[in-house]
This record gives structure tokens, sequence and C-alpha cells, in this order.
């Protein structure tokens, strides 16, 4: 079944402690984005690859990192979580280009205290 | 960050009756797509535009990239229970970047 998977899809942290949100897509998407999601404010892009080591920062990067090693992955880091990055994250992939659809993940709830 | 305006911020209509909504940008975009997200789902696209004046349907959904390249709107026809959700608007810059409306939630009273 093509999918986008998400790894864990809940996480409780504690402020500091660096942590890797995985995402991995099985449909050969060469573009593959990550984005936040919070009350009241929709949906943000945090960073997006348009493919195999290419990445650029997308509307709110600060505290996150990310790499594109392989096509099937892009993993979200955050290597000292603070309180304000406590939200619903969301990976997504499209085939060739962003203009192209966008199939999102299930989502990976986050709570730094 | 870039802001998209989306209205109305939330809706609660008859089953039966057509919806309406829209997006503004204070700058242009390359394409509009509309998604709706249901409770603990990820967003599904329901709509892509490309070209400014672009009118495009999808089966009761339509919606189109306006003519200033910073506004689009999503109408949707007869409504029914299934439509219940969250509609996003989501531009993609020059840059390649995505930026999303606030959502609009969408009642549907049977």
């Amino acid at each position: 079944e093509a999918q986008v998977t998400q790894n864990p899809r809940y996480l409780i942290t504690v402020t500091g402690k660096k942590l890797t949100v995985t995402c991995s897509q099985n449909m050969n998407h060469e573009y593959m984005s990550w984005y936040r999601q919070d009350p009241g404010l929709g949906l943000r892009q945090i960073y997006y690859s348009m493919n195999v080591e290419v990445t650029d920062k997308g509307d709110v990067p600060e505290g996150y990192k990310v790499s594109r090693k392989e096509k099937r992955n892009f993993p979200l880091i955050l290597e000292s979580p603070s309180p304000n990055q406590t939200s619903l994250y969301f990976c997504a992939s499209s085939l060739a280009s962003p203009q192209e659809t966008q199939y999102f993940g299930p989502g990976t709830r986050l709570l730094v205290l | 960050g870039q802001q998209l305006n989306q209205s109305p911020q939330s809706m609660f209509i008859q089953e039966g009756e057509d919806v309406s909504m829209n997006c503004t940008s204070s700058s242009i975009f390359n394409t509009w797509l509309w998604y709706k997200q249901d409770p603990g789902e990820g967003p599904v696209l329901l709509i892509a535009l490309y070209k400014a004046g672009e009118l495009t349907s999808n089966g009761r959904l339509t919606a189109q990239f306006g003519i200033t390249r910073k506004d689009s709107f999503l109408n949707i026809s007869a409504s029914i229970p299934s439509d219940v959700g969250i509609y996003f608007c989501a531009g993609l810059s020059y840059g390649n970047q995505f930026y999303f409306g606030t959502g609009t939630s969408l009642t549907v009273i049977p």
C-alpha cells in the first residue's frame, strides 16, 4: 500500500533531550516536506527537500534540522526541544515537484515539558 | 512569515446548502490548493489550481485561482454530512515554499 509513515505517533519528552521523528514513503517520491500544525495557525512548513541531499528551509525552520540521505526517508531532528515546539507534526511527499499532489502522513503529536 | 487569510473561520449549515470559503494573500502564488482534514488525519488534497483565472471542479467542489494570483475560493454545492471537516487553502510560492490558511471548520446539520 502506497503510504507515508511517521514514527513515533505520540511522544512526550523533556526540554533539551534530543529527539528524531522519522518519516518514510514507499512511493519513490522526490519531494518531501515537514509541517507543524498548531491551533488557530493552520499548517506551517518547517523544511522541505526536492531530492536526495537537497534540503531547504520553510517558513519556520528555527530549532529543527533535517537530512535526506536516501530518497524514501526524511527525518526531522530536534536537537534541543523546547516547550514551544509542542505541536502536531506532519510529513508529506509528492512525486517530483511540490505542485503535484502531496500525500500526508498520519501525524506525530509531540509534547515537550 | 507569509500569512494567508482564510474566511470564514467556521460555518454551520443545513444539509443541502451550498458553501463558499476563500483565501487571500499579500503575495502572489504559483499554485493554489485546497485540502480537507478530518479529525486525527493528515490533510487530503481536494483541488489544485495552476493558472491565474483557472476554474476547476471536482464533483460537487469548484475552486478558482484568482486573476491577481493573490486569492482563491472554494465552493461546495449541495452539502452532505460527510463534508464535515476542516478545509485549508494553501499557496505554493515561486520559491517552492508552502503556506497554509488557518482553516475553515465546516459543520453540516442533517
